[in-house]
């Protein structure tokens, strides 16, 4: 069983499309992020969510909505895609929330936006 | 504020060659910091973690890592590179504060030469 899946795996869309990327863990960790690597392999948190509650919220555009239903799913929903989303996103996961935490990552959904 | 920097972008070595990947950090304490791989399509996976104790520290995949303080660094390295060792390499800095966020440096790409 994949410890952090995420779907899809690539999503090619039109600008000003709405759209979303499901990630869930079956680890039992109560943190759960959502990291945005850019073409420059740049990685940034976006989002971070523990016991679904919202703990990190870094300067990202309002288009981009985090829910997390339970502390095992954590979407991102993304309004008006517009170009400079293209990207690929990783969901991650670590069973706290200090600074020595081990995050354990998803394998990626590649956004490519037209 | 933290930082964590990568000096190379790109290293090609020789099947069997040694490698050191560097990385340098900025914080304000003892930091905590980790080297992640990232396989090709793939999402990134912990190699090792430094928080206190011994400097030197040892991974998975036959990897280590050793902290300098007075460098501010915490170079990667390994004795004898196989060819399944390309790959994206990342040095990050656990943030101050209780949110699990990770600050990574802009990588390092690892190409082995048969």
């Amino acid at each position: 069983d994949t410890a952090v899946s995420q779907t899809p795996k690539y999503l090619v869309t039109q600008m000003g499309n709405d759209k979303s990327i499901k990630c869930e863990q079956n680890l039992g960790h109560d943190t759960m992020y959502w990291y945005k690597q850019d073409s420059k392999k740049f990685l940034k948190i976006m989002f971070s969510y523990n016991n679904k509650e919202l703990i990190i919220n870094e300067t990202v555009p309002n288009r981009f909505s985090p829910k997390s239903p339970d502390k095992a799913h954590l979407n991102l929903h993304i309004n008006s895609l517009e170009l400079g989303d293209s990207a690929v996103y990783f969901c991650a996961s670590s069973q706290g929330r200090g600074p020595n935490e081990k995050l354990f990552f998803g394998s990626g959904t590649q956004l490519s936006v037209l | 504020a933290q930082s964590v920097t990568q000096p190379d972008i790109h290293i090609t070595v020789s099947e069997g060659a040694s490698l050191e990947l560097r990385c340098n950090y900025s914080y304000g304490a003892t930091p905590y910091l980790f080297w992640y791989v990232q396989s090709p399509g793939q999402g990134l996976q912990l190699l090792l973690k430094y928080f206190s104790g011994d400097t030197l520290v040892q991974g998975i995949k036959g990897f280590e890592a050793e902290f300098k303080r007075s460098q501010s660094s915490f170079n990667l390295r390994k004795p004898s590179v196989h060819w399944s060792d390309a790959a994206e390499y990342f040095c990050a800095v656990g943030a101050k504060g209780n949110t699990g966020k990770l600050i990574f440096g802009q990588g390092t790409t690892l190409q082995v030469k048969p």
